[in-house]
């Protein structure tokens, strides 16, 4: 089946710093979805991005699907962007799930 | 939109009892996913369907697990008999059909003791 790869698997920062996230998968997919799982757990939406590049606020990200990965980008980072950072993708072809990778754990020290 | 609704929260539970977790998908969506959680496997999913109807069930763990979509609005994850190493955080998760963003509900916390 697919692989999903994020990395890196941690990462601690200090408040203010800049980071970015890696997501490399194994083949071509139809979707890609970034997820931030908050400290409470809650799984929340932060892009949609098959292809291309979006922007919301501090983070933004880039899926180049021809080379097969994806990179999420938080610049001047607050405490409140600790949590675990995951990719998610559907295939190109076969079922219909997303497929998710291991996660980055980030850590914001104020 | 309330976004996905799941219940209980939280649900502690004895080997072999029956548990059901509970799913209201985003009304208007036709996808419906049950994920399951934990330290060693990370988030994989159990089973999704596609207007009600089950497409991909190779992720249910055994036979004690079964899922099923009444109608568009609501959906059930049922383990029977429960055992220890089914405690996980469950998800649900809807979409408004292929290939279109998923949306998560808070989980339910599930500890079989």
């Amino acid at each position: 089946g697919i692989q999903v790869e994020q990395s890196p698997p941690d990462l601690i920062l200090q408040e203010g710093a800049n980071s970015t996230l890696r997501c490399n998968f194994s083949d071509s997919v139809n979707n890609l979805q970034w997820f931030h799982q908050n400290p409470w757990g809650q799984l929340i939406n932060l892009f949609y991005i098959p292809s291309g590049t979006k922007q919301n606020g501090r983070l933004s990200a880039t899926t180049v699907a021809t080379e097969r990965y994806s990179l999420l980008y938080i610049s001047s980072s607050q405490t409140t962007d600790s949590g675990v950072y995951f990719c998610a993708v559907v295939l190109f072809q076969g079922a219909q799930k997303l497929v998710f990778g291991q996660g980055t754990r980030l850590t914001i020290n104020p | 939109d309330a976004g996905v609704i799941q219940s209980p929260r939280h649900e502690v539970t004895e080997m072999g009892q029956e548990v059901t977790l509970r799913c209201k998908p985003i009304s208007g969506h036709n996808s419906l996913f049950w994920y399951r959680q934990t330290m060693m496997r990370g988030l994989e999913l159990l089973i999704y369907f596609n207007n009600n109807v089950p497409i991909d069930d190779s992720g249910m763990p055994e036979d004690r697990f079964s899922a099923k979509m009444p109608n568009a609005s609501f959906s059930t994850l049922k383990i029977q008999p429960s055992e220890p190493r089914d405690s996980a955080v469950y998800f649900c998760a809807s979409s408004s059909g292929v290939n279109t963003e998923a949306f998560f509900g808070q989980g339910t916390r599930l500890t079989v003791v």
